[in-house]
């Protein structure tokens, strides 16, 4: 069964970079059957979307973060990272990985598994 | 206006069904959409409960009881979520989940209380 856990600093400084990766486990990040997706949640508060991609690169982001995002993937530790720059306390939030069932090379359905998340708190 | 709105709150008793809506901002036909929907219970991950397009385009999420599912209201230009047979367990957070405009949207969701 798949499962993603999230690893991610705790704590990070206002105005540097938050970096989160997330493991996957019970099967490949390599499988053009799903693409790999983020999503945050700010303390009390509901769900945003960050992006998502695919194993060979493919990336949507969000608009919204879309300047201050960057995703990327090893497939040799089976795994995918979120990295976001410039951070706030605004960006304060439990981040979640989760997984995207494959439409086709380019679309994919919504999330149907997700990480536990990793809480981060940005503070100097 | 947001592109997904759900209520804030809702409340029935267990046993009773519960209608749970996300309504789409008007300009956006609910016809074409996908709509998803997750739980969230508190100190936990969102769980992914099903998708809904139409009676014969839609799927449960692994493990997940018939008793929840899904449709739409094309009056309300909405997409809802129904669970029967409500059970104390079903008190949680709801969040409906769109494709628009090439990004996920989520709605604000509906927190549901079982008493």
């Amino acid at each position: 069964q798949l499962q993603l856990q999230e690893s991610g600093p705790g704590l990070v400084k206002p105005s540097e970079t938050l970096s989160v990766s997330c493991n996957v486990s019970g099967g490949s990040i390599s499988s053009s059957d799903y693409f790999w997706g983020w999503i945050r949640q700010p303390p009390g508060r509901g769900l945003e979307w960050i992006g998502t991609m695919s194993y060979i690169g493919t990336t949507h982001y969000s608009p919204s973060l879309k300047s201050r995002v960057a995703l990327s993937v090893d497939t040799s530790k089976n795994q995918f990272y979120l990295k976001l720059n410039s951070v706030t306390a605004a960006d304060a939030a439990v981040y979640y990985c989760a997984r995207h069932e494959a439409v086709s090379a380019t679309g994919y359905y919504g999330m149907d598994v997700w990480g536990q998340g990793t809480t981060v708190t940005v503070s100097s | 206006q947001a592109v997904l709105t759900q209520p804030s709150s809702l409340s029935a008793s267990p046993g009773a069904s519960a209608s749970l809506t996300c309504t789409l901002r008007s300009g956006i036909n609910v016809g074409t959409y996908w709509i998803y929907w997750y739980q969230q219970k508190p100190g936990s991950p969102p769980q992914y409960l099903l998708r809904y397009k139409s009676d014969s385009d839609k799927k449960q999420g692994s493990g997940v009881p018939s008793r929840f599912s899904g449709s739409k209201d094309a009056s309300a230009n909405a997409g809802i979520l129904l669970i029967s047979g409500l059970q104390s367990e079903d008190e949680a957070d709801y969040y409906c989940l769109t494709w628009h405009s090439g990004a996920w949207v989520f709605g604000g969701g509906t927190k549901l209380t079982v008493l």
